[in-house]
């Protein structure tokens, strides 16, 4: 079975400070999807980032960027020049892109604030 | 840009109560989902839903749940008789073309059951 591991209930940073989310996953399937979701206060889910397995090159958007490390099994967030509206719940995801099993494993999530 | 909508935000119900949460997911989008997430709690897949069937449904989604696309737009998550530990935000989602497109998140329903 797969399990999706973040060592970090919580995290704070000075804004403007980059900060390292970290991402650890199990799994024994060569392809697959992981995410970084965001949850700010008012709770709504919102995906921050996917990288596919199967792209070596990591990827961003924006601010936010992937240590990717497949053989590892680690997944870290970076998030450049942070915000204060950064402040959120932050889940590391996997998903199997099999039709028959498409759920999403969610990690338990990293609370991160963004101090002025 | 078009989004997926939950009503209501938050619904109150006193135990042994039967409530319905909805949600109308994106026009073309063909995959559905419900998510729930107790307070302070990791985010738990309950059901996926395609082609007006269960694909998929975690242990958590039993006989007390059930799911239901009435009239193609809403997609529904019904819980029969609620239980106090079955206070949670529930979420909808919905993905264009299944596992390997993005999945879109509504606000989520608090449900609170007293």
């Amino acid at each position: 079975a797969q399990t999706v591991t973040q060592s970090q209930p919580e995290m704070s940073v000075q804004e403007a400070e980059t900060v390292t989310l970290s991402c650890t996953y199990d799994t024994s399937e060569s392809n697959y999807y992981l995410f970084w979701y965001k949850q700010p206060p008012s709770r709504q889910m919102i995906l921050v980032i996917r990288q596919e397995a199967y792209k070596q090159q990591n990827a961003t958007e924006n601010r936010f960027s992937v240590n990717f490390q497949k053989a590892a099994k680690s997944f870290s967030l970076k998030i450049s020049d942070s915000q204060l509206g950064d402040t959120a719940m932050y889940f590391c995801a996997f998903m199997k892109p099999r039709n028959r099993d498409d759920k999403i494993i969610f990690g338990k999530g990293t609370r991160l604030h963004i101090l002025p | 840009e078009p989004e997926v909508t939950q009503t209501p935000s938050h619904q109150v119900t006193q135990m042994g109560q039967e409530v319905i949460l909805r949600c109308v997911p994106i026009s073309n989008h063909l995959y559905f989902y419900w998510y729930r997430q107790i307070l302070g709690q990791k985010v738990e897949f309950l059901v996926s839903f395609y082609n007006n069937e269960i694909s998929e449904k975690s242990e958590i989604f039993d006989d007390q749940f059930s799911v239901e696309r009435p009239d193609g737009s809403n997609f529904t998550l019904k819980i029969r008789s609620t239980k106090l530990e079955d206070s949670a935000m529930y979420f909808c989602a919905s993905s264009r073309t299944g596992p390997n497109s993005p999945l879109h998140f509504g606000n989520g329903t608090r449900l609170t059951v007293t």
